[in-house]
């Protein structure tokens, strides 16, 4: 089945503690992205990446981190920088101009 | 600058009713594409259409369709016959053609009663 993957669905978090968000996709897309979602708001951009071994910031990228040092991996580090991390974090990817395809997202809580 | 405007939080509707949502967009640039998402409870943003700038047809897939007026900067979106299933929020999104970012506007959360 190709599609995007994320774990995990659900992840607790110290304060003071850095995580990674997992993104994989078998959709053999050039392009992925990262977003975080706060209850009643829309999507923000925290980091895009174009091509392997490539990635710009978003809008909120402070306190963010992530890698692509492989086509179908995108993950995301929460930094302990980051001060409110607790959201909704969603991955997506692309082929070509424009339609993103997502994963089911992974809701992230800090305690 | 682009900016994608949905002017309804929510909305609720008796099953069977027709329900319309609003989308307003703003881009300098001449060709761009327009979006719907779902995103059930699940969490999942679900595609369910892309419309380029170049092309003002209406769009009706099953129950679903979509009216697209560059004269008014709107891409409105209208449930026929709704269903409890079709409870979800909705985000529209806009993207310009020479950049890979959507942007998307904040959605309207739908409830369809029984």
């Amino acid at each position: 089945d190709g599609g995007i993957t994320q774990s995990p669905k659900y992840l607790f978090r110290k304060e003071g503690q850095n995580v990674t968000l997992s993104c994989e996709q078998n959709l053999n897309h050039d392009a992925m992205y990262w977003y975080r979602q706060d209850p009643g708001q829309g999507l923000r951009l925290i980091y895009y990446s174009q091509i392997v071994n490539d990635f710009q910031k978003g809008d909120i990228a402070e306190g963010y981190s992530v890698s692509r040092e492989k086509k179908e991996s995108f993950p995301l580090t929460v930094t302990s920088a980051q001060k409110n991390p607790t959201a909704f974090y969603l991955c997506a990817s692309s082929m070509g101009p424009n339609t993103q395809y997502f994963g089911p997202g992974t809701r992230l809580t800090v305690l | 600058a682009q900016k994608v405007t949905q002017a309804q939080t929510e909305i609720s509707v008796v099953e069977k009713e027709d329900v319309t949502l609003d989308c307003v967009y703003e881009t300098r640039d001449t060709t761009y594409y327009l979006f719907w998402y779902k995103q059930p409870p699940s969490g999942e943003l679900v595609f369910l259409i892309r419309r380029n700038s170049f092309d003002e047809q209406n769009e009706i897939s099953g129950r679903y369709s979509w009216n697209f007026q560059k004269s008014t900067s709107s891409f409105n979106f209208t449930i026929t016959a709704s269903q409890v299933v079709d409870s979800a929020v909705y985000f529209c999104a806009l993207s310009e053609f020479r950049d890979d970012k959507i942007i998307f506007g904040k959605g309207t959360r739908l409830h369809i009663l029984p």
